[in-house]
Formats: C-alpha cells, sequence, structure tokens
C-alpha cells in the first residue's frame, strides 16, 4: 500500500519563526510537490523537486524554499513565517519520466499551518 | 486566462439526485486529464484519469468522466450520489511538456438526505 506521510497533522507558529513541514514517501518515486490550498483557490504548486537536491519553482515560491537530501524526503521551509503563509499544506509524489507524467500523484494527509 | 475551470464551487444535491460537475481546459494545458476528490480532513486521492483511448473513464465508486476534445471538457457524472459522495472534488490537466499538474479551483458537492 502506497504511502504519503507528512510530519504533523496541524501546526501553530508565530509571525518569523522559522517552519519546517516534512514529507516522506515509501514509494521509491523521483518526484515530490509542495502545493498549498486555499479556499476558492484549489491547489498551487509551491516548489517541485525530480532528484536528490534537484528542484524547481513552481507557481507561488515567494517565502519558501526546500530541501531534498534523500529520495524519500521532501521538506518545505517557510524561513520567516508571516500570517499570509496559514493555509493547507500538502505533500504529493509520482514516478519520474513519461510514467510520472501519466501516473497517479499520490497526496498526504496535509498539514494545516496557522501562523499567529 | 485559467488554464483548467471548475465551473461551479458549490454543488448541493439530493441523495439519489444525479450530478455533474463541470470542468474545461485551456491549449495551454496537455490532454492528460485527471479528477482528484477530497473526503473531509484527508488529502487528495485519485478519482479517475484520461491519457488516451476511449472517451469515456469510469471510476469504481460509480462516477465517470467524459473526455470532449471539440468542448475542451472533462465533465465528471454519476447517475445516482450517496451522501457518502460529499468532499470536494478537483479537475486537473498535466501542463504541456512537463510533469506538474494544473489544478482547477474545486467543487464542493455536498449530498442532502
Amino acid at each position: 500500500d502506497v504511502k504519503v506521510t507528512q510530519s504533523s497533522r496541524y501546526l501553530v507558529k508565530r509571525t518569523g519563526e522559522k517552519v519546517f513541514l516534512e514529507c516522506v514517501q515509501d514509494m521509491d518515486h523521483e518526484n515530490m510537490f509542495w502545493y498549498r490550498q486555499d479556499p476558492g483557490l484549489g491547489l498551487r504548486l509551491i516548489y517541485f523537486s525530480y532528484d536528490v537536491k534537484m528542484k524547481e519553482k513552481g507557481d507561488i515560491p515567494e517565502g519558501y524554499s526546500v530541501s531534498r537530501e534523500k529520495k524519500e524526503r521532501f521538506s518545505l521551509i517557510l524561513e520567516s513565517a508571516s500570517t499570509n503563509q496559514t493555509s493547507m499544506y500538502l505533500c504529493a509524489s509520482t514516478h519520474g519520466d513519461e510514467r510520472g507524467a501519466q501516473e497517479t500523484q499520490y497526496f498526504g494527509p496535509g498539514t494545516r499551518l496557522l501562523v499567529l | 486566462a485559467q488554464s483548467v475551470t471548475q465551473l461551479d464551487s458549490q454543488v448541493p444535491v439530493f441523495e439519489e439526485a444525479p450530478v455533474e460537475l463541470r470542468c474545461n481546459y485551456s491549449s495551454s494545458v496537455s490532454v492528460y486529464l485527471f479528477w482528484y476528490v477530497q473526503y473531509p480532513n484527508q488529502g487528495l486521492q485519485l478519482l479517475l484519469k484520461y491519457l488516451s483511448g476511449s472517451t469515456l473513464v469510469e471510476s469504481i465508486n460509480g462516477f465517470e468522466a467524459e473526455f470532449n476534445k471539440s468542448q475542451t471538457s472533462f465533465h465528471l457524472r454519476k447517475p445516482s450520489v450517496h451522501i457518502s459522495d460529499t468532499a470536494e472534488y478537483f479537475c486537473a490537466a498535466l501542463k504541456g511538456g512537463s510533469e506538474k499538474l494544473v489544478f482547477g479551483k474545486g467543487t464542493k458537492l455536498t449530498v442532502n438526505p
């Protein structure tokens, strides 16, 4: 059974704090994604990683960075959290190459982050 | 212009009624099309997808979607909904030439008794 896990379901942080969101997949997938989900806006891609130490900006990368030191783990970092980063954060993974383009993206359960 | 457009943000229906959730896509995305479902307090999971071949695709829980190239649509339908179908539904398409998905803004389906 495929699995994508996220380190926290709920997180409360203060403005200016550094925040780490962790995502782990056990499917040996090359591609991993971080999205944020906001009401009425759907899912928006923050960052994408297609291999260890490789990353690509998504549609809304400002205020975020990522780290992929191991294939199974993809971290999203908020360098200095702000209230407009209060959101639901979803991680997903899929195979690389043509298979990944056509296959399911597997999602974690999400981390609901509140920045006060 | 938005790449994937879901025309209804909320759709309330009664149990056992038919439902259609509408999705249109633009030429900036590929014709690899997906519907994902998000049940309350969960992540997204794939409902069905169209890659090629038959334009009508079905899911295991009674949903179906039809790829219509001339109308650039991929509407999701179910002839008779259950309370358990209450969820948010996202239409998505692969960005042309990439492995990234573009999502619509979602449609909240509420099935009332």
